[in-house]
This record gives structure tokens, C-alpha cells and sequence, in this order.
């Protein structure tokens, strides 16, 4: 199957940092990627969908201001936590397709924690 | 509205045991039906993809089925390392132009030796 990295896989800021999160397909293009958000024991909420060159597009309630994602390749998106805090802290999950149709696969997550 | 709902939340057997993952769903007009398998701290591993009432795909000890308003994960005689959460997701035909994914909230599997 097709393989999706993520970097860093954990991290822990201070309260009022930026953090940058990077998912890469490693072996096909991916047309679509998608950011996902994972807390304890719960499934897996999405947060954005975003399309190479195009502008992410958000969930209700995810802050687009807070959560910067960026798809500038084929094979590269990053997810920046603005001015994080505490409540930031969470299980995020990068997944990509590389077509409307195809079926979707997961990175192994980053784990952000916060203090 | 599409909705994903899983049974049991937790299921626990012993080694050997086989039995069943429940997915029911209800879909405007489902495009597909996915399987995945999470591990603890891990993101979620592509199992199968169902497309049509009556498909079923196997895979080792795996086996998934699909009617018209759910499908079903078959685990015939599991072993310890089958233990994980397995997430049932649709992909509706008629869920924008993103297709996004509509996520249940798994079925945690437990087997003991």
C-alpha cells in the first residue's frame, strides 16, 4: 500500500509557540490531503481538507487562523499550530489520496503536547 | 444526515474465537466503505475497500462483507496481535467535492492468549 510520513511523530512547546507538522506521501502524488485531529479514546475528527496549490478548506469550528496548513507539492503539506496553548495539545493525523475516488491512507500521527 | 455507527464499542475473546465487527450506516449514496486498523499511539492502517452490496474481500485472518445498510469485519480465530481499534468509514457520492471520509468510532478488539 501506498506510505504517508510524518514529522515529527512527537513534540512538546511552550504555551505562545508555533509548531510546524509535515506530512509527505512517499511513493504517489497526492491530489488531496487531509488533517485530523485525535483525542483520547475517540475517533478521528477532521479538521481540513486541502488540494495541491489551492486553499485549505475547514471544518465548522476548526480556527483557520490557528491552524495554518499549507499543500505547496504533490507531496508535501504542513500543519503550523499558531500561538499554541495547553488545550492544543492532541493526537494529529495527516492522510492523503491521490485521487477523488481512491482510497485514503493515514501517516502514523504526531503527538503535540503543550505546556 | 450520513452517519457511521459501530458495535460493540469493546469486544474481548480469547485466541481462537472467532466473531464479528458490526458497521451500520446510513449514506445519501455510498461511493465506498472502509476498513482501517489503529493501534494505540499509531494512525490508522488501510484494511479494505467495499464498493457494492454482496462484495467481500479477504485478508488473512480478515474477511469484510457489505449489504445495503451495514457491513461486517469477520475475525476468524484471532490471535493476540489482531488486538487493536478497527474504524469502519463511508465515503458518500453526494458528500461534496472533497469525498471526505465519515469515520465511526471503532470497535477496540482485545484477545487474549
Amino acid at each position: 500500500g501506498a506510505v504517508v510520513s510524518q514529522h515529527p511523530s512527537w513534540v512538546i512547546c511552550k504555551s505562545g509557540t508555533s509548531v510546524k507538522i509535515e506530512c509527505r506521501s512517499l511513493d504517489f502524488q497526492a491530489t488531496t490531503m487531509f488533517w485530523y485531529r485525535q483525542f483520547p479514546k475517540q475517533s478521528l475528527m477532521l479538521m481540513a481538507t486541502s488540494n495541491e496549490g489551492s486553499k485549505a478548506t475547514y471544518e465548522q469550528g476548526v480556527e483557520k487562523d490557528k491552524f495554518l496548513i499549507n499543500h505547496a507539492s504533490l507531496t508535501l503539506s504542513t500543519l503550523t499550530v499558531t500561538s499554541a496553548h495547553p488545550e492544543d495539545s492532541s493526537f494529529y493525523i495527516c492522510s492523503a489520496r491521490d485521487s477523488h475516488f481512491s482510497e485514503q491512507y493515514f501517516g502514523p500521527g504526531t503527538r503535540l503536547t503543550v505546556t | 444526515e450520513d452517519q457511521v455507527t459501530q458495535s460493540p464499542e469493546a469486544l474481548r475473546l480469547q485466541e481462537g474465537e472467532s466473531s464479528s465487527l458490526n458497521c451500520s450506516y446510513t449514506v445519501s449514496g455510498l461511493r465506498g466503505l472502509f476498513w482501517y486498523r489503529q493501534d494505540p499511539g499509531k494512525g490508522p492502517e488501510f484494511l479494505f475497500t467495499l464498493y457494492s452490496a454482496g462484495e467481500e474481500k479477504e485478508k488473512e485472518r480478515l474477511k469484510a462483507t457489505l449489504t445495503k445498510k451495514e457491513s461486517f469485519l469477520h475475525i476468524t480465530a484471532p490471535k493476540p496481535e489482531d488486538s487493536a481499534t478497527y474504524l469502519c468509514a463511508v465515503q458518500a457520492v453526494y458528500g461534496g467535492s472533497q469525498g471526505n471520509l465519515i469515520f465511526g468510532k471503532g470497535t477496540k478488539l482485545s484477545v487474549k492468549p
